[in-house]
């Protein structure tokens, strides 16, 4: 079984530049979501869909990242106009519907804004 | 919301030696995961436990969930057992957001 894939894996941009992130997830899986890790911490939840519908999106800064599941299986993440402080990798996961599912992780985008 | 502490921030071992990884937890969880994190940032899931007692390998998990904690064993060490371990809880409701505690560093050595 294919795992949850990411792209790109890594990415430098300079500070007010946008970028874009994919995920496609485990096939199957209705529940899909973001995650921001900062070097040093957890992984902490930006927005989370179910099918193409958005669960809980309050910690996601709004006013410059925005995320989108049209179709209900791939995802993009987009970023405009980057901070220095977005430099993290973004995890995307996938679970099959609900709570007590387990959670799948793909192998993250890295991000370094400059 | 949910507060999750992980014990010790930081573990030194020698290879075949073996540890115990703590994830306390502050209100009751229906889901309970243990991840690796390797050097190259990939998560990997080791266990899916919000209760009970699981086994795979060298590595063991327990949690009681009465007590709010879960306990990963990890058995006769290797070096690629270094990383980070995460512990990550959902306490219920319609989401179902993973918080992830601040990890414990593992360092196997030779």
């Amino acid at each position: 079984e294919a795992g949850v894939a990411q792209s790109p894996r890594y990415k430098i941009i300079e500070k007010r530049q946008s970028v874009a992130f994919w995920c496609n997830p485990i096939s199957g899986h209705a529940t899909l979501y973001w995650y921001q890790q900062i070097l040093g911490q957890g992984p902490k939840l930006l927005i989370q869909f179910q099918n193409n519908g958005v669960v809980d999106d309050s910690q996601l800064p709004k006013d410059r990242f925005s995320a989108e599941r049209l179709k209900g299986v791939d995802s993009t993440l987009k970023i405009q106009p980057a901070k220095l402080e977005d430099s993290a990798v973004y995890l995307c996961a996938s679970s099959l519907s609900v709570a007590t599912d387990t959670q799948y992780f793909g192998p993250g985008t890295r991000l370094t804004v400059l | 919301g949910i507060q999750v502490e992980q014990s010790p921030p930081d573990l030194i071992l020698q290879e075949g030696a073996n540890s115990t990884l703590r994830c306390n937890f502050s209100d009751s969880v229906n889901n309970l995961q243990w991840f690796h994190q390797n050097p190259w940032g990939q998560l990997i899931n080791l266990f899916y436990i919000p209760s009970g007692t699981k086994q795979n390998g060298r590595l063991s998990a327990t949690t009681v969930a009465t007590e709010r904690y879960s306990l990963l064993y990890i058995s006769s060490s290797q070096t690629t057992d270094s990383g980070v371990y995460f512990c990550a809880v959902n306490s219920g409701g319609s989401n179902y957001k993973l918080t992830f505690g601040k990890g414990t560093l593992l360092t196997v050595n030779p």
